[in-house]
């Protein structure tokens, strides 16, 4: 157990449709990363908040978003959802973004769009 | 911009066989570098990384050399287990540690 915990697991919703997806960090943690991973694309970077500041974007589509809240917990929003979206989404937490500051990752959450 | 590329898999290897994953990375400034493994089901899991040219990182008798000269960060172990069968993932981070990039895995099967 990481320590880093995503909810839903899953989550089935329909074309259109709006989700957000949950990430609370290990306590103590002030970095959250965002990522994807597809079965044709690998794991991507989205996004990474740092104590509430965003500090870095990747390969994020405008029709998604994500903030971080003063508890540290961060939500990342997908919108308009079409169905490329379905894929593992998956949070990391860090103590800081210090490059060898370790990344421990949560369990992620599959999103299917039918 | 900054990229990984890692060997494309699967690999199937016999238990107690030698194990080398290629990763090369096409990075600006000094980047650290990492290798994470992913069981079924699980999260990533960090195994190793290296700040700096010429580190050796290693663990759980995983080990791989930093070579700046070659841009390369190649995993390997001298006797693998049943238990390493994973996926295996490459990765590097920009200095300030904000993004980072992960090459697309390498499913590796140990069979007994």
């Amino acid at each position: 157990d990481s320590g880093v915990t995503q909810t839903p697991k899953h989550l089935i919703t329909a074309t259109g449709q709006r989700v957000t997806l949950r990430c609370s960090p290990r306590s103590g943690d002030l970095s959250v990363y965002w990522y994807q991973q597809s079965l044709d694309q690998g794991l991507q970077f989205l996004i990474h908040y740092y104590n509430g500041e965003e500090r870095a974007k990747g390969n994020i589509l405008e029709r998604f978003s994500a903030q971080q809240f003063p508890d540290l917990h961060s939500e990342l929003n997908l919108s308009s959802l079409e169905l490329g979206d379905s894929a593992l989404y998956f949070c990391a937490s860090s103590v800081s973004p210090q490059a060898a500051s370790e990344q421990y990752f949560g369990p992620g959450t599959r999103l299917t769009v039918t | 911009g900054d990229s990984v590329t890692q060997m494309e898999g699967p690999v199937t290897l016999s238990e107690e066989a030698f194990l080398t994953i290629n990763c090369t990375y096409t990075a600006t400034g000094y980047p650290s570098l990492f290798w994470y493994v992913q069981y079924p089901g699980e999260g990533l899991q960090l195994l190793l990384k290296a700040t700096k040219a010429d580190d050796k990182g290693s663990n759980k008798g995983f080990e791989a050399t930093y070579r700046k000269e070659t841009t390369s960060f190649h995993l390997e172990k001298g006797s693998v287990q049943v238990s390493d069968s994973a996926v295996y993932f490459c990765a590097l981070s920009d200095r300030g540690g904000n993004q980072f990039y992960f090459g697309t895995g390498t499913s590796l099967t140990v069979i007994p």
